[in-house]
């Protein structure tokens, strides 16, 4: 494809409820990481596949957290139990090998949780 | 843990103006330096990187040098335009690892 494509472009969630975020990476990329950047600040990593293994999720701040790349191409952040803090921009990035490689982003999910 | 420091937080120059931001990281490991650009309700967009062989590159009216010494890197950015309005971060990255480490961004006003 053009580029990252990342729906929803938005989604409003209550409290307690389930999200699924979703996250179509470049064609042949390699490297798709998650990221959450809060208001203001910069993107917080999440975690990180290559190809369909999960290298690592050190960064998912609960066991609500969950991601997963079946395939090694189309990926879904999942969040269970949405609170309040969860509000923030969920960003996608893939690249085209593993290390020292340029993060492509798409324009991210704007989730709310009220 | 490691960290990269950004200054300033907000940045103002009237149209045609240069600007300049600076970033300063921790980790003397660290050998590539990306520099993105955030417009509003869109994700970063990847506009010049270097890399720490090399002090300084420039790709038209963007260049961006490296002082490995001094562990520190900038953008400038030169005949400022109305479109250069955005957040722009920088970030660095540890040779033979994928955990980019972000700073906190700058936001740019060009002034018409």
């Amino acid at each position: 494809g053009a580029g990252v494509s990342q729906s929803p472009r938005y989604k409003v969630a209550k409290r307690g409820q389930d999200v699924a975020l979703r996250c179509d990476p470049i064609s042949g990329h390699v490297s798709l990481f998650w990221y959450q950047q809060a208001l203001g600040q910069g993107p917080e990593f999440l975690t990180y596949f290559q190809n369909e293994a999960q290298l690592d999720k050190s960064g998912l701040p609960s066991d609500r957290f969950f991601a997963e790349r079946p395939e090694g191409s189309v990926s879904t952040l999942k969040i269970q139990r949405t609170q309040q803090e969860d509000s923030a921009v969920y960003l996608c990035a893939s690249s085209l090998v593993d290390f020292n490689s340029p993060l492509h982003f798409g324009n991210g999910t704007r989730l709310t949780v009220t | 843990g490691e960290n990269v420091e950004q200054h300033p937080s907000t940045l103002s120059v009237q149209e045609g103006d240069s600007a300049v931001i600076k970033c300063t990281y921790s980790d003397s490991a660290s050998n590539y330096f990306p520099w993105y650009k955030q417009e509003l309700g869109k994700g970063p967009q990847l506009i010049i990187d270097i890399r720490s062989n090399v002090g300084e590159k420039k790709d038209q009216r963007i260049a961006v040098t490296l002082n490995k010494t001094a562990k520190h890197f900038s953008l400038h950015i030169t005949e400022t335009q109305p479109e250069d309005s955005a957040v722009y971060f920088c970030a660095a990255l540890r040779g033979g690892t994928y955990k980019y480490i972000f700073g906190t961004g700058t936001r740019l006003k060009v002034l018409a």
